[in-house]
């Protein structure tokens, strides 16, 4: 399957921990997002990499948050110190190169817990 | 205001019907995505326009740029079609802003 990864699909956290998500998206996208979902709501958006630079970030990605992209081709994203209101889904999702809104192509997502 | 507003958030239809769903954004766009998400989280992406009207089987998705507006039509409606739909649009500065879903439940 050469379709976008994520690792782990779940995970169960206590309030003060540390978790780290992992993406790798389709080979030879250098476009990579990472967005966060809540039950019923959409999808919003925290961080864009085009490789290994990122190029925007929310405001939606605190102090606390940190994504990264060393050498353009998987990215984690990093939450410490994790809080209740984080609990959440952490979708990645990557695109090839091209113009600005190319099909976009969408992981598993990544769900996390804060008890 | 959100930037991307769909309508309905929910939809009951039985098998057969004919459904749409609208969205209507308020930036400006470089592309607009219609996205399927199944319970458990995975988004396909059903449709990537610009412009105009594309059809994949029963589903037809309409932009029209200057209303800044789009809908998805999904014929002859099956109940594997229950899903949320979300319409996101793609900005020029490449993020993308996505609605809030719509839950479209299919009844046999």
């Amino acid at each position: 399957d050469t379709g976008v990864s994520q690792d782990p699909r779940h995970k169960i956290t206590k309030r003060g921990q540390n978790v780290t998500f992992r993406c790798d998206p389709i080979s030879e996208h250098n476009r990579l997002y990472w967005y966060r979902q809540t039950l019923g709501q959409g999808p919003e958006f925290l961080t864009y990499f085009q490789n290994e630079a990122q190029l925007e970030k929310s405001r939606l990605l605190s102090d606390r948050f940190s994504a990264e992209r060393p050498k353009g081709s998987f990215s984690t994203l990093e939450i410490q110190r994790t809080e209740q209101g984080d609990s959440a889904m952490y979708l990645c999702a990557s695109s090839p190169p091209g113009q600005p809104g190319n099909t976009i192509y969408f992981g598993e997502g990544s769900w996390l817990t804060v008890v | 205001k959100n930037e991307v507003e769909q309508s309905p958030q929910n939809l009951t239809a039985q098998e057969g019907e004919f459904i749409t769903i609208n969205c209507s954004y308020s930036v400006g766009i470089s592309a607009l995505h219609w996205l399927q998400q199944h319970p458990g989280g995975g988004i396909v992406s059903l449709f990537m326009l610009s412009s105009g009207k594309k059809k994949h089987g029963r589903l037809i998705a309409t932009i029209n740029i200057q209303e800044k507006h789009s809908s998805l039509h999904i014929t002859a409606s099956h109940p594997r079609d229950s899903a949320v739909y979300i319409c996101a649009v793609g900005s020029r500065n490449n993020d993308m802003r996505f609605g809030a879903g719509t839950r479209l439940t299919v009844k046999p």
